[in-house]
């Protein structure tokens, strides 16, 4: 069965601290693997991410993807309070189906 | 336990038919969301329904969509006419609260449609 398992589920940490969130996978059918940033209603849109070992940039956030070791990480560096969200790891399947992990809830205190 | 179920996986219609997409909460969730993913990798917000009420539709593109959740139970989404632009996926998820520490969305694997 597909599956996406996303660790810590929750984390508390301080402003400017870093932070690197995981997701593991075991999905048949590989398509890509995305994360996403959650704070209201529709999650936005962080990076996307098909091939393994190329980082991807954007601001403070960084990832990369290991398709042989099968997981994802997600960097925060210098962390803000406006990082404080929840974070979704959701792998694409060929068929354009998402399988969503639980998600790490992200907390950053002043 | 069951998490949030879609239903069908993959869809394909000719342009002005009917299609109705079908999302089965977790069960005690109230809270029951709407979402499609169009092209691109974003995910826009469609609509978001309190037990059976719609608590905010101001996602909904127009009136050739049309959601419901009699019972407050599961959640049909209805395009009628179909036109090209709605291809996507189009995703559901549910929480038990909508704010709080319980206000966590849990999505399921969406539903491809695609129109021909």
């Amino acid at each position: 069965e597909d599956k996406v398992v996303q660790s810590p589920l929750s984390l508390v940490v301080h402003e400017g601290d870093t932070v690197t969130l995981n997701c593991s996978y075991e999905v048949t059918n590989f398509r890509s693997l995305l994360w996403y940033k959650q704070e209201k209603k529709a999650p936005t849109f962080l990076f996307m991410l098909t091939s393994s070992g190329i980082e991807k940039k954007s601001g403070r956030l960084s990832s990369i993807l290991d398709k042989k070791e099968l997981f994802s990480i997600l960097n925060i560096t210098a962390t803000q309070t406006g990082d404080s969200a929840i974070y979704l790891c959701a792998v694409e399947h060929s068929n354009h189906q998402l399988i969503w992990g639980a998600g790490t809830k992200l907390i950053i205190k002043p | 336990e069951a998490g949030v179920t879609q239903f069908p996986s993959h869809s394909v219609i000719e342009k002005g038919q009917t299609v109705t997409l079908r999302c089965d909460p977790i069960s005690g969730h109230d809270n029951l969301y709407w979402y499609r993913r169009v092209m691109g990798k974003e995910i826009k917000f469609l609509l978001h329904f309190v037990k059976e009420s719609k608590q905010d539709e101001s996602g909904m593109p127009n009136n050739r969509f049309l959601a419901e959740r009699t019972g407050g139970t599961y959640s049909t989404l209805k395009v009628q006419p179909a036109e090209l632009e709605d291809s996507g996926v189009y995703f559901c998820a549910s929480s038990q609260d909508s704010w709080g520490p319980a206000a966590e969305q849990y999505f399921g694997p969406g539903t491809r449609l695609t129109v021909t």
